[in-house]
């Protein structure tokens, strides 16, 4: 069990620009979630995936916004057209189907929008 | 809706004493989960402790402790023996016992221990 990765960790963009963000869960956690974090502030709920279905959609969520997950593995998240507004740490989680509703975090991918 | 609030933006504490941080949240499920979160320097987010609100008992985790008052919707921290390593953000969180189970956050407690 090597944890949740997320890769990059920083990414320093220009607005307009597209990006995406990759997420690697732990193996066999059905559950992925992303949260976006600005300085100051906790997490707020993006999305969430059970297997490579998308369920929920935060309204915080823009049409700039899309994420996936094929094959109820890895997970993307890419943000079209970045605004300055995006800068913030995007967060992803993992959990289980069955267990005890805890989420185990990834190291955050830090964007900045000049 | 349901919310959380963390009415402590900064806190401090001496090494090797106790602190507590405060929790208060808002919802209308009866089956639902607590969490405290520590996210240090680095950022990376890490589980500190979790507490069912099924369960009459307060949960510890070594130095960590709760007290939960489920009807007055309270969900405080205890850190006992505090260490330098304890300085981080400290977020409550929530999540209900539906489908989703999103984590819903306050806006965290800065802790710094002073040696």
């Amino acid at each position: 069990d090597t944890g949740v990765s997320q890769d990059p960790r920083h990414k320093i963009t220009k607005r307009g620009q597209n990006v995406t963000f990759r997420c690697d869960p732990i193996s066999e956690h059905n559950r992925l979630y992303w949260y976006r974090q600005t300085l100051g502030q906790g997490p707020e709920f993006l999305t969430y995936f059970q297997n490579e279905a998308q369920l929920e959609k935060s309204r915080l969520l823009s049409d700039r916004f899309s994420a996936e997950r094929p094959k109820g593995s890895f997970s993307t998240l890419e943000i079209q057209r970045t605004e300055q507004g995006d800068s913030a740490m995007y967060l992803c989680a993992s959990s289980p189907d069955l267990g005890r509703y805890e989420q185990y975090f990834g190291p955050g991918t830090r964007l900045t929008v000049t | 809706a349901q919310t959380v609030t963390q009415s402590q933006p900064e806190m401090s504490v001496q090494e090797a004493e106790t602190v507590t941080l405060s929790c208060t949240y808002d919802t209308s499920e009866s089956d639902y989960y607590l969490f405290w979160y520590k996210q240090p320097p680095s950022r990376q987010m890490i589980l500190v402790i979790r507490q069912e609100a099924y369960k009459q008992q307060n949960a510890t985790e070594n130095r960590f402790s709760v007290n939960f008052q489920k009807a007055a919707k309270s969900f405080s921290l205890k850190i006992s023996d505090s260490q330098l390593g304890d300085a981080a953000m400290y977020f409550c969180a929530y999540t209900n016992a539906g489908n989703n189970r999103k984590l819903i956050w306050g806006l965290g407690t800065s802790l710094a221990v002073n040696p």
